[in-house]
């Protein structure tokens, strides 16, 4: 099916660096969604946008909705080690109320 | 309070055998959706339950699955006649009326051998 580029694919990243991962797409999004899931569980939502332009943040974390709503990233500032998992961007689109297209993923791993 | 919960947590079966995949949803979520994830993969949508309306089937693969929804609750997905190929964790979210957010189970994860 259908999936969004979401990059970096991976990332290696030293204890207390900022990290930068994001989602882009050719069509337009009316939401977006990001989650992270840690091994054998289920993807948790860490943050939802639903404007274009619109900057949120969750503790650590910083999400936008791009202003063109074809892209959006996530920031995690200050990374700790229990920040390892796999990012999942997600994006509503206008013609489907309800189907959301996922991305492949980030997996993020923090060297302590 | 209570999360999305799924049933069961694993399962091991043979080529050719039927299963059956169980989901809880959150209690008061109208909105229940199944998704497919492969070794390394995201999220592949298989089907939409919305309320009483009718589920939207279209991202099933085959008609070896299917799956129902009982009472605007609990949720069933069938897998008829596994394949090897079939292995995947299988996820269920649910969300609540008026809100598109989705709220994932912990998965079922199938390996047919």
């Amino acid at each position: 099916g259908q999936q969004l580029n979401q990059s970096p694919q991976s990332m290696f990243i030293q204890e207390g660096e900022d990290v930068s991962m994001n989602c882009t797409s050719s069509s337009i999004f009316n939401t977006w969604l990001w989650y992270k899931q840690d091994p054998g569980e289920g993807p948790v939502l860490l943050i939802a946008l639903y404007k274009a332009g619109e900057l949120t943040s969750n503790g650590r974390l910083t999400a936008q909705f791009g202003i063109t709503r074809k892209d959006s990233f996530l920031n995690i500032s200050a990374s700790i080690p229990s920040d390892v998992g796999i990012y999942f961007c997600a994006g509503q689109q206008p013609s489907g109320t309800y189907k959301y297209i996922f991305g492949t993923g980030t997996r993020l791993k923090v060297l302590a | 309070g209570a999360g999305v919960s799924q049933s069961p947590s694993n399962k091991v079966t043979e080529k050719g055998k039927d299963v059956e995949l169980r989901c809880d949803p959150i209690s008061g979520h109208t909105a229940l959706y199944w998704y497919r994830q492969s070794l390394g993969q995201g999220l592949e949508f298989l089907i939409y339950f919305q309320g009483n309306s009718a589920p939207d089937k279209s991202g099933l693969p085959s008609d070896r699955f299917s799956a129902e929804r009982t009472g605007g609750s609990v949720s069933t997905l069938t897998i008829q006649r596994t394949q090897q190929e079939d292995s995947a964790v299988y996820l269920c979210a649910s969300s609540p009326p008026l809100y598109e957010t989705q709220y994932f189970g912990p998965g079922t994860r199938l390996l047919v051998l």
